[in-house]
């Protein structure tokens, strides 16, 4: 079954420190994978993606994110934090070969601590 | 920057209700999307739409759901003989290309009294 795991529901950092925000996925075909973000009361924003080649990826922000297949993860990564930074956080998979759904994750809450 | 766009950003309505809920995808794009996030839940497939069909959709989406594209900017979701358990946020995406990155509206917040 495809499913998307994002095994932390919260976490609380302090600005300026590091952050990765964990995530798993299981998808028969060969994934797309994206990192959304979502402010209080906001849509959802794509912060990166992953299609193909380096495994490394981007984004906005500052973030960037890691496609390892051998572990069938992608984790988000920041390597200094800021207060605006706080919101929920979604990982979600999706295929190329597939023009529907996106499969998301339950997300990761960030708080910021001062 | 091109945007996904929705109307209302609130619509409250009575139980038994008919509802439309509006989106203007982004103008070059081909394929769209409704989605759903219940409060404190995960966001969930709806269903999918290109060339004015339906291409999926989710085991949420009976009877009581239709989309349309009435016009050549427009794609709307009505929902009929709306339900409590309906109250959610509704997202509509859209994509160039099959597959390809979905870019999310700002969502209408659905309340069903």
């Amino acid at each position: 079954a495809q499913s998307v795991t994002q095994p932390d529901i919260h976490i609380t950092v302090s600005e300026g420190a590091s952050l990765e925000l964990r995530c798993n996925y299981s998808y028969g075909a060969t994934p797309y994978l994206f990192w959304y973000v979502q402010s209080p009361g906001q849509g959802l924003q794509l912060l990166l993606k992953y299609f193909s080649g380096d495994t490394l990826v981007q984004g906005i922000k500052g973030f960037e994110a890691e496609f390892k297949r051998s572990q069938s993860s992608f984790n988000l990564r920041k390597p200094s934090v800021h207060w605006s930074d706080a919101a929920e956080y979604f990982c979600a998979v999706g295929a190329r070969s597939s023009a529907s759904k996106i499969i998301f994750g339950s997300g990761t809450r960030l708080s910021i601590r001062p | 920057e091109p945007e996904v766009t929705q109307t209302p950003s609130h619509q409250v309505t009575q139980m038994g209700q008919e509802v439309i809920l509006r989106c203007v995808p982004i103008s070059n794009h081909l394929y769209f999307y409704w989605y759903r996030q219940i409060l404190g839940q995960k966001v969930e497939f709806l269903v999918s739409f290109y060339n004015n069909e339906i291409s999926e959709k989710s085991e949420i989406f009976d009877d009581r759901f239709s989309v349309e594209r009435p016009d050549g900017s427009n794609f709307t979701l009505k929902i009929r003989s709306t339900k409590l358990e309906d109250s959610a946020m509704y997202f509509c995406a859209s994509s160039e290309e099959m597959g390809d990155t979905q870019y999310f509206g700002p969502g209408t917040r659905l309340t069903v009294l």
